[in-house]
């Protein structure tokens, strides 16, 4: 267990559908992240908050909407995907932003699945 | 741009015979090089961090070493149990830009 954990571990919706993933951390950190993680290739950051506020968009489609209401808590809200942005959602969380070079700690997933 | 790859894409050991993982970056300005082990429907688990050429780290058996422009993963005398995807990460600002990760098999 690395004091982040993530609800649900698996989800399956259709591309009309509206669902949120979940992200808690217990580390007292003040930086989370959301990543995407597809087959065979390298994770990629989706975006990351610092004391609340995000800090980063990599780029990402608006169908993804983040929102972090406390330090503790991430969320993912989804709606209007498509069957290409399946994939294994990871969320981490670090003591501060990673340009202090603090080490990231990631929670278990959520494996999506859009059809 | 910056680049993190890692190699070999996967890797087929027998139970003892030890060998290296490769990771190589193109990243300007480096801040850290990380490593972490992935099993399979798992986040990553945090295993090193490295943040100067010449470092190195030992747990178990694994070494994690760096060069000014590559760091290795060396296993000693793998176990079945070690069987997982290893990832490494270079850290720039904000940012941790990760290679694909080899996807090492220990056979007993």
């Amino acid at each position: 267990e690395t004091g982040v954990t993530q609800t649900p571990r698996h989800l399956v919706m259709g591309m009309t559908n509206k669902k949120s993933l979940k992200c808690e951390q217990h580390l007292g950190h003040n930086a989370m992240y959301w990543y995407k993680q597809s087959a065979k290739k390298p994770l990629e950051l989706m975006f990351v908050y610092s004391l609340e506020e995000r800090v980063e968009n990599n780029s990402v489609p608006s169908r993804f909407s983040p929102e972090c209401p406390n330090s503790s808590h991430l969320f993912l809200h989804l709606h209007t995907l498509q069957p290409e942005d399946s994939a294994l959602y990871l969320c981490a969380s670090s003591r501060r932003l990673a340009g202090g070079t603090d080490t990231q700690y990631f929670g278990p997933g959520t494996r999506l699945t859009v059809l | 741009e910056d680049q993190v790859t890692q190699s070999p894409e996967a890797l087929r050991l027998q139970e003892g015979e030890s060998s290296s993982l490769n990771c190589s970056y193109t990243v300007s300005g480096l801040r850290g090089l990380f490593w972490y082990r992935q099993d399979p429907g798992k986040g990553p688990e945090f295993l090193f961090t490295l943040y100067s050429a010449g470092e190195e780290k030992e747990k178990e058996r694994l070494k994690a070493t760096l060069t000014k422009k590559e760091s290795f993963l060396h296993i000693t005398a793998p176990k079945p149990e070690d069987s997982a995807t290893y990832l490494c990460a270079g850290l720039l600002n904000n940012d941790m830009r990760f290679g694909a990760g080899t996807r090492l098999t220990v056979k007993p």
